[in-house]
């Protein structure tokens, strides 16, 4: 079983249209987190939540939001997609007591 | 506020080449360190990780010592592959909060 999911892989959409990208995490973990990654692989954090709680919202558009509509799911929609706006996004997930963040294998997004 | 500076890339060497990753830090606590590994096409996976003052962290070939003094996390393996092409990064966590270095690129060549 897949760890932490996230649907769909790959995702090809004109400007100014609305999508969501899902994920799951079947580990029992508490935090859940949206990352960006831009072309040259930097990543940037974009929104955690902790038991359904946003504990992080970084800089980000107001076009992006997070939805977790329980512990183990943390939904990212987007408004209005622009150019800007393709990367590859990565859900990640951690129980908090280790440290470690699982990854998603991530979502590419291409805004033509 | 916390944060993660690693050597820039792209990294290029031939198979067998002793590998060096610098990686320092700057955190107000005591952050657990990281080094992960991404794959092409992949998402990021652990490689190693190492959460006080002088552990080591160890895994398929990979070490990184947590050195407090020099707050440095650099990686290393003694004998690279071409398997082991791939862009790695440096993490911290302190709290819940996670920073990443930039990515180094490594590319081994036969």
């Amino acid at each position: 079983d897949t760890a932490v999911s996230q649907t769909p892989k790959y995702l090809v959409t004109q400007m100014g249209n609305d999508k969501s990208i899902k994920c799951e995490q079947n580990l029992g973990h508490d935090t859940m987190y949206w990352y960006k990654q831009d072309s040259k692989k930097f990543l940037k954090i974009m929104f955690s939540y902790n038991n359904k709680e946003l504990i992080i919202n970084e800089t980000v558009p107001n076009r992006f939001s997070p939805k977790s509509p329980d512990k183990a799911h943390l939904n990212l929609h987007i408004n209005s997609l622009e150019l800007g706006d393709s990367a590859v996004y990565f859900c990640a997930s951690t129980a908090g007591n280790t440290g470690e963040l699982f990854f998603g294998e991530g979502s590419r997004l291409t805004v033509l | 506020g916390d944060s993660v500076t690693q050597m820039e890339g792209p990294v290029t060497l031939s198979e067998e080449a002793f590998l060096t990753i610098n990686c320092t830090y700057t955190a107000t606590g005591y952050p657990s360190l990281f080094w992960y590994v991404q794959y092409p096409g992949e998402g990021l996976q652990l490689l190693l990780k190492a959460t006080k003052a002088d552990d080591k962290g160890s895994n398929k070939g990979f070490e990184a010592t947590y050195r407090k003094e020099t707050t440095s996390f650099h990686l290393e393996k003694g004998s690279v592959q071409v398997s082991d092409s791939a862009v790695y990064f440096c993490a911290l966590s302190d709290r819940n909060q996670f920073y990443f270095g930039t990515g180094t690129s490594l590319t081994v060549i036969p």
